[in-house]
């Protein structure tokens, strides 16, 4: 089994509507990461999270918003999806203490707004 | 922000040696990394290195930094077809466990 896990792998859906994207992970981590991924701009970070308590925006937060339910689970929500926010999702975990910060991606959500 | 450059696509024949080229900008990084993402995957570390480190080698893998022109290389000898995939490097802030990740090298190994 996977130890970081997205769901939904793909998703279509039209601007205006809202849209969750789901992270799990069983590695015990407790830092959380959203990312999005265009093509030629790289993997550019959303939202990150120290532990459940702690949110923390990244460099490109505005129109969307985070929910850490549990340390393993982070989602990532669009309240009103616009077609510029057509791109791949990543989440990631990495655990706190270690002197280098190897990050555990997920497959990736790719998401279309038309 | 720190900005993290790398050119977009690298196209090599089997068996030469691959080198992907990567400057970043924040002079307190402790550790820089190479991430590989293949094909409908998310990304994998690859390798990685400490700021106080000119070079480091892991079988086909050699990784050199120069400090002094923020410059951070990847070799890749005798590239396989296997090989083919985005690189990515990346910066860690020192001390903040944050990343910023480069805009990643398209590797094309040619057979």
């Amino acid at each position: 089994d996977a130890d970081v896990t997205q769901t939904p792998r793909n998703r279509i859906t039209k601007t205006g509507k809202r849209i969750m994207l789901e992270c799990s992970q069983t590695k015990g981590h407790d830092r959380m990461y959203w990312y999005r991924q265009d093509p030629g701009l790289g993997l550019r970070l959303i939202y990150y999270s120290f532990d459940v308590k702690d949110i923390n925006k990244g460099e490109i937060s505005d129109g969307y918003s985070v929910s850490r339910q549990a340390q393993a689970k982070f989602s990532l929500s669009l309240e009103s999806a616009i077609p510029n926010q057509t791109a791949l999702y990543f989440c990631a975990t990495t655990a706190s203490g270690n002197s280098y910060n190897e990050q555990f991606f997920g497959p990736g959500t790719r998401l279309t707004v038309l | 922000g720190e900005d993290v450059e790398q050119s977009l696509f690298l196209s090599v024949r089997e068996g030469d040696s691959s080198v992907i080229n990567c400057t970043y900008t924040d002079s307190s990084s402790t550790y820089l990394y190479w991430y590989k993402q293949e094909p409908g995957a998310g990304l994998q570390l690859l390798t990685y290195i400490f700021s106080n480190m000119d070079m480091k080698q892991d079988q086909r893998l050699t990784v050199l930094l120069n400090k002094k022109d923020k410059h951070l290389s990847l070799r890749i000898a005798d590239t396989q077809t296997g090989d083919s995939a985005i690189y990515f490097c990346a910066e860690e802030e020192g001390g903040y466990q944050k990343v910023t990740f480069g805009t990643g090298t398209k590797l094309q190994v040619i057979p």
